[in-house]
């Protein structure tokens, strides 16, 4: 069974533009949530969806944002982007109500310069 | 801000020995405490999770301890090998938002 994907894996972008990453889940799983990995903050939780609408969102500002398509597949923007933004964004996929399926993708390095 | 206070940040163990990392967590509605591995350049991955009802869970060589009155729990990995050499992160969670600890680097020299 193949695994999380992320694309892309790497990517530099410049103050004030704007990104956007996606996630493909692993197959069956409606559940899609990222975290933000930086080595100063950790592992912060970003946001959840589950069948295309955000079931919960952790504090982060508008700037952030996502969608979930009908394919359980996942997006996250983020709009004018800062150095501060420049991370580990992690997407993970997991079967409705059972949280020990979580398995999260190996990640997008995000440089903003 | 972080709610799951993790120690320590550093470990360096034998190989054979025992790693022992503690997460202490103040969100008494959380009701799942998973551990995760992680490697250089990869994904974090779930090593061993446990709910409060228990409190003490075993797989292989990893166990979680779970103190639920001092609002604790542990991960105790038995016969430490070199290819356990990872970060390892606490966390808990309610659904599938997970608020993390900050992380223990463990080495394991040969």
């Amino acid at each position: 069974k193949a695994g999380v994907t992320q694309t892309p894996r790497y990517l530099i972008k410049t103050r004030g533009q704007q990104v956007t990453l996606s996630c493909s889940p692993i197959s069956g799983h409606r559940s899609v949530s990222w975290y933000q990995q930086t080595p100063g903050q950790g592992l912060q939780f970003l946001f959840e969806y589950f069948s295309e609408t955000q079931r919960n969102k952790g504090n982060f500002p508008g700037r952030f944002s996502g969608r979930q398509f009908s394919n359980s597949r996942s997006e996250m923007n983020v709009s004018t982007l800062e150095l501060g933004d420049s991370a580990l964004y992690l997407c993970a996929s997991s079967l409705a109500g059972q949280q020990e399926t979580q398995y999260f993708g190996p990640g997008t390095r995000l440089l903003v310069l | 801000q972080q709610q799951v206070k993790q120690s320590p940040q550093s470990l360096i163990v034998q190989k054979g020995g025992i790693s022992i990392i503690n997460c202490a967590y103040e969100n008494t509605a959380f009701d799942y405490f998973p551990w995760y591995q992680q490697f250089p350049g990869k994904g974090p991955a779930l090593l061993i999770a446990i709910r409060p009802d228990v409190s003490e869970k075993k797989e292989g060589r990893f166990t979680i301890s779970f103190n639920k009155s001092a609002k604790q729990f542990s991960l105790h990995i038995m016969d430490s090998q070199p290819g356990d050499s990872a970060t390892y992160f606490c966390a808990e969670g309610a659904g599938n938002m997970l608020t993390f600890g900050g992380g223990t680097r463990l080495m394991v020299k040969p």
